[in-house]
């Protein structure tokens, strides 16, 4: 593995199935986190990890869920998926949280609910 | 929270430069990020200003003023492979990204 990765690519899903989008990274980055990107409104952030073991809500969280239980991977849920999470979904890392620490994001899901 | 905005498309043609203005209101700001995205690729980091002034990295140049709440990105010697979507992003507090809807940027021949 060579940076951040995602999984899957993409994504059909029927309305009220659980999902889980699967995030890796390799760098050995303390901060992760989790956005949407949907036309006209650019990337929301959802939900961030500043360091293994802890999370934080971001701008638009409801109906996801996250985890960090070590420093590589930051699965993101959604519990009941509903036709307003169809969305690209990036995750991305950074070396330490603020400052002029860049984020480095994945490849990104393509997700469709139906 | 954050309020960012920037034009949504502006085009320009092959070795010409083009302007990007990026205005924001926030509270806890600390620094304003530009990122480039090409038509389905993820977001590639361009530049980080928190002080005033302008930062320069070969062709894209980079400026803020904090006063004003404005950024601009300046693209010089536009090249084909520079039609993408730019991104302007205010930091707030330690970690919470907020990001503009993106300016395409489409360079003619």
């Amino acid at each position: 593995i060579a940076g951040i990765t995602q999984a899957p690519t993409s994504q059909i899903l029927a309305a009220g199935r659980r999902m889980t989008l699967r995030c890796t990274q390799d760098m050995r980055h303390n901060a992760m986190y989790w956005y949407r990107q949907d036309l006209g409104l650019g990337l929301r952030l959802i939900h961030y990890s500043n360091t293994a073991g802890t999370t934080g809500k971001g701008e638009v969280p409801d109906g996801y869920s996250v985890s960090r239980a070590n420093t590589d991977d930051f699965p993101l849920t959604l519990a009941s998926a509903v036709p307003s999470q169809t969305s690209v979904y990036f995750c991305a890392s950074s070396l330490l949280a603020g400052g002029s620490n860049e984020q480095f994001f994945g490849p990104g899901t393509r997700l469709t609910v139906l | 929270g954050q309020n960012i905005d920037q034009p949504t498309e502006m085009t320009a043609t092959e070795g010409a430069i083009v302007q990007i203005n990026c205005t924001y209101q926030t509270s806890g700001f600390n620094g304003l990020f530009w990122y480039q995205q090409h038509a389905g690729e993820a977001p590639t980091f361009l530049s980080y200003n928190v002080l005033d002034g302008l930062e320069e990295k070969g062709r894209f140049s980079s400026f803020l003023s904090r006063s004003k709440g404005y950024s601009y990105l300046l693209l010089k010697e536009l090249q084909m492979k520079d039609s993408a979507s730019y991104l302007c992003a205010g930091l707030e507090d330690d970690y919470k990204l907020s990001f503009g809807a993106g300016t395409t940027v489409t360079v003619r021949a």
